[in-house]
């Protein structure tokens, strides 16, 4: 979910289970979403996207979901592993004329070997 | 191929001085876009430009400065620095527009203003 002031929200998991991570969004107009990964040190990295038409899409070992009513997104790891510890973003369009990106705060996900 | 690269990595700054952080994209997009991340917090635009020659203002782009004067370079320039631009700057491009378009992120330039 989304974290209050310098905060991360953390989830921490065992390695091999399947990991959640949540994401509620702010624009009901919003028909864009996207999720990135940022491992420390480094910038963001491109994970999944999901249009408004869509409730589901998958990955290798990744799905978004996307519920429009309560405008709820997201991202499911299947066998989380040591190198899926990192922070999560996800990401809405807003509109405007360019329809750039608003950014989440982010998930703090740690894999327990 | 390199994608997104920026310099420098890391700098620090006193009160008042200036520097601009390079950002260049060898992926030939159209689409620019300068952030900033403070601790614990989401990704903050400051500018974007949507092709060479021309730039227009994200959500804080108050002392900054950009120009796009090639396809390939997006330099962000900080006149007089403050404590309060200390942060992490991502640069970005994607081929077309953000909503429907995936953007690449650089390493970052990690700035701390004393």
């Amino acid at each position: 979910g989304e974290s209050v002031g310098l905060h991360l929200p953390t989830l921490s998991v065992q390695e091999g289970d399947n990991s959640i991570i949540n994401c509620a969004y702010s624009n009901s107009a919003s028909d864009y979403f996207i999720w990135y990964k940022q491992e420390s040190g480094k910038g963001p990295q491109f994970i999944i996207d999901i249009r408004s038409n869509m409730d589901k899409r998958q990955g290798q070992r990744v799905t978004v979901l996307l519920n429009k009513t309560v405008k709820h997104l997201s991202l499911q790891i299947a066998a989380t592993q040591p190198g899926d510890s990192a922070v999560y973003f996800c990401a809405e369009n807003y509109g405007g004329s360019q329809g750039n990106l608003i950014f989440g705060k982010g998930t703090k996900l740690s894999v327990k070997p | 191929n390199a994608g997104v690269t920026q310099t420098p990595k890391f700098r620090i700054l006193k009160i008042g001085q200036s520097m601009t952080l390079q950002c260049t994209q060898d992926m030939n997009h159209n689409y620019m876009y300068w952030y900033r991340q403070d601790p614990g917090m989401g990704l903050k635009l400051i500018y974007y430009s949507v092709g060479a020659g021309i730039t227009d203002k994200g959500e804080v782009p108050n002392g900054y400065n950009v120009s796009r004067s090639t396809t390939e370079d997006f330099p962000l320039r900080l006149e007089l620095a403050a404590p309060s631009q200390t942060s992490v700057y991502f640069c970005a491009s994607s081929y077309g527009r953000a909503a429907k378009n995936i953007q690449y992120f650089g390493a970052g330039t990690r700035l701390s203003v004393l």
